[in-house]
């Protein structure tokens, strides 16, 4: 299995300032017949399911505010939000699918809060 | 748009079973795999089965082999998870979840329902 950790545990910052969250994978999740990425972000609140955030590593969703950013290859990846807002407390996931469709598996979760 | 909701979940005693459903809507089930993830209190997210886009398929995490079972019926647009032999560590909100790719072969989870709780105790 593909083991996803995620680095901090938990980060405090503050409004307006930057928050980066790590995420290594034991094994390459970058696909080379394609040159993709198996690699996913998600936001989850309190009280609330998962939103997807990010896919193929940097790719965005429709919807997701652009201060919200991923990047990275192979096996360590960055998500970053650039300008901390009240509403982006959350825990953070990623979430590794090169490995589709034997298992999926996810980091171990990243709470993020303000400072 | 996109709406998943779960149902079926509750209080269980060890060796008990249960059904949960996800009733879809805003697409077809015919045309994206799907997916449960459960997440037990406090805790992070875990993979458990997923079926294929045309159903042919499905998928366990080893810890649930033999005892879950993923299906779907296309004429109610509703995906479902039989649990049996349920055990404490099976004490979770379960989520399903939609594919992100249509006909793909499993990707990313692009939506998600609100979930249901399994409380496995006597």
């Amino acid at each position: 299995d593909i083991v996803m950790t995620q680095s901090p545990d938990s980060l405090a910052v503050s409004l307006g300032e930057r928050a980066t969250i790590n995420c290594k994978s034991s094994q390459s999740v970058l696909y080379s017949s394609n040159n993709r990425n198996y690699l996913a972000w998600y936001q989850q609140k309190p009280g609330q399911p998962p939103k997807l955030l990010i896919s193929w590593a940097s790719t965005r969703e429709s919807g997701v505010p652009d201060r919200f950013s991923g990047s990275g290859s192979g096996t360590d990846f960055t998500l970053t939000i650039s300008s901390l807002q009240a509403e982006d407390v959350a825990v953070y996931y990623c979430q590794q699918y090169y490995s589709t469709p034997l298992g999926f598996t996810f980091g171990q979760g990243t709470k993020l809060a303000i400072k | 748009q996109v709406q998943l909701v779960e149902s079926g979940g509750g209080l269980v005693q060890p060796g008990g079973s249960l059904r949960l459903s996800c009733a879809a809507s805003g697409f077809t089930l015919s045309g994206f795999g799907m997916h449960w993830v459960r997440q037990a209190p406090g805790k992070g997210l875990e993979w458990v089965a997923s079926i294929y886009y045309d159903g042919t398929k499905e998928y366990y995490r080893d810890s649930v082999k033999g005892r879950f079972t993923i299906s779907r019926d296309i004429s109610m647009n509703t995906l479902s998870l039989q649990m049996n032999s349920l055990r404490g560590d099976d004490t979770a909100i379960y989520y399903c979840a939609k594919d992100g790719i249509y006909h793909g072969s499993g990707s990313f989870f692009s939506s998600w329902g609100q979930g249901t709780l399994v409380t496995v105790s006597s």
